[in-house]
């Protein structure tokens, strides 16, 4: 199956610095999420972009589809930032399987 | 309110009882999941269903059963619990036109 890998696995940070986390996959998607746990393990959907760029306050996001990869841009952090940021993919012909995860980058925003 | 509701939020049971966690969702959505999470591992997939009359087993579906009652909702059932699924249990549900899905708060299962 598709294999997601996200860097860094770890990343700590002072309040305000600016961040960018990876998502590569090793095949071809349909669509691609980026989602937020935070401390009380909730998952928030921050983007879902199969391709091209979106952008949410401080957040943004680029899928470059064709060279399987995505990024995922932190400005000004804030402590709020903290927690676990996690790639889902899903393959064509995938749909009905749901999304394939990758194992996460812990943030953590110090004050 | 939640537009993907999970019950129990939290549960401690013991080895060898059966467990159902349950799911509604008011998105109108027909696809429905649970997933696992357990530390540093991500979300694994379980069961999915695409409408009442349809379940499919996920990546890791032993020792799981499934139940979709309505549209609106998905129950997920152990059996006889063991200690090594403990673990944070996700329902989600998806749309038809798109691949995004929407996830539950999550129910924490301790088994002893």
């Amino acid at each position: 199956g598709i294999q997601v890998e996200q860097s860094p696995p770890d990343l700590i940070l002072q309040e305000g610095a600016n961040s960018t986390l990876r998502c590569n996959f090793s095949d071809s998607v349909n669509n691609l999420q980026w989602f937020h746990q935070n401390p009380w393990g909730q998952l928030i959907n921050l983007f879902y972009i199969p391709s091209g760029t979106k952008q949410n306050g401080r957040l943004s996001a680029t899928t470059v589809a064709t060279e399987r990869y995505s990024l995922l841009y932190i400005s000004s952090s804030q402590t709020t930032d903290s927690g676990v940021y996690f790639c889902a993919v899903e393959v064509p012909g995938g749909g009905a399987d749901g999304l394939t995860f990758g194992k996460g980058t812990h943030l953590i925003i110090q004050p | 309110d939640a537009d993907v509701t999970q019950t129990p939020r939290n549960r401690i049971t013991k080895t060898g009882k059966r467990i159902m966690l349950e799911c509604s969702q008011t998105k109108g959505h027909d696809r429905m999941y649970w997933y696992r999470q357990d530390p540093g591992l991500g979300l694994r997939l379980i069961y999915y269903s695409f409408d009442v009359k349809d379940i499919n087993k996920g990546e890791i579906s032993d020792g799981y059963s499934v139940s979709r009652q309505a549209q609106a909702k998905f129950s997920l059932s152990l059996e006889s619990a063991i200690p090594n699924q403990t673990a944070l249990y996700f329902c989600a549900t998806g749309g038809d036109n798109t691949g995004e899905l929407f996830f539950g708060e999550g129910s924490r299962l301790t088994v002893l």
